[in-house]
């Protein structure tokens, strides 16, 4: 079945390090490929997508190419601030629109 | 407004109670899902209702039971609450739509707590 495979966190950094957060996945046919965020106590919200291959999602500084080729949708960004702490979860696309989430990684930005 | 809306935020409850999360989208939204998220924030989908109509039901305990009202509403009936039912609990909502597809919109969650 589809799957979504992230890597695990937490995750800790340095303000203006830069951030990579691995995610593959696993899907027959070609799935719209989504990140969302979690803020401490809020529930998640859509922070970019890409609906096919090599189109870039990016926003508020965040970018994530859709690769076929290696199944990956890695989310970057090069200088992570001390609100960006936060979970981070990708997720792709199945029948219907049903979206499949992975485990959601824990980031965390140190001054 | 609040585009998904969830009540109540907290809940602290006795085990063997029945209690009742409620849920309401103001998106014109065809679609309404129930998540749970355990401790280590692990996302589960339990139940998806499309304009009134049940299409998704996971493998849910029979104690967790969902009404839908109205395509707007979605709540979420839980009976005989045990200590491994604490979790938050998401609700969230969905358009119907083939190009141009935004995801889903979620609620800001029920966190319950069974003692």
């Amino acid at each position: 079945g589809d799957s979504v495979t992230q890597m695990e966190g937490p995750v800790t950094l340095s303000e203006e390090a830069f951030l990579t957060i691995n995610c593959t996945y696993t899907a027959t046919g070609y799935p719209s490929l989504f990140w969302y965020v979690q803020y401490p106590g809020e529930g998640l919200q859509l922070l970019l997508k890409a609906t096919k291959a090599d189109d870039k999602g990016s926003n508020k500084g965040f970018e994530a190419t859709y690769r076929k080729e290696t199944t990956s949708f890695h989310l970057e960004k090069g200088s992570v601030q001390v609100s960006d702490s936060a979970v981070y979860f990708c997720a792709q696309t199945g029948g219907g629109n049903k979206l499949t989430f992975g485990t959601g990684t824990q980031l965390k930005v140190e001054l | 407004d609040t585009a998904v809306s969830q009540t109540p935020k907290y809940l602290v409850t006795q085990m063997g109670n029945d209690k009742s999360i409620k849920c309401e989208q103001n998106l014109g939204h065809d679609t309404m899902y129930w998540y749970k998220q355990d401790s280590k924030k692990f996302l589960k989908i339990m139940f998806s209702y499309n304009n009134k109509e049940l299409i998704i039901n996971e493998t849910v305990p029979n104690r967790f039971s969902p009404k839908s009202p109205d395509k707007a509403h979605l709540n979420l009936h839980i009976n005989s609450l045990e200590l491994g039912d604490s979790a938050v609990y998401f609700c969230a909502s969905s358009q119907d739509q083939e190009t141009g597809w935004n995801g889903y919109t979620f609620g800001s969650g029920t966190r319950l707590t069974v003692v």
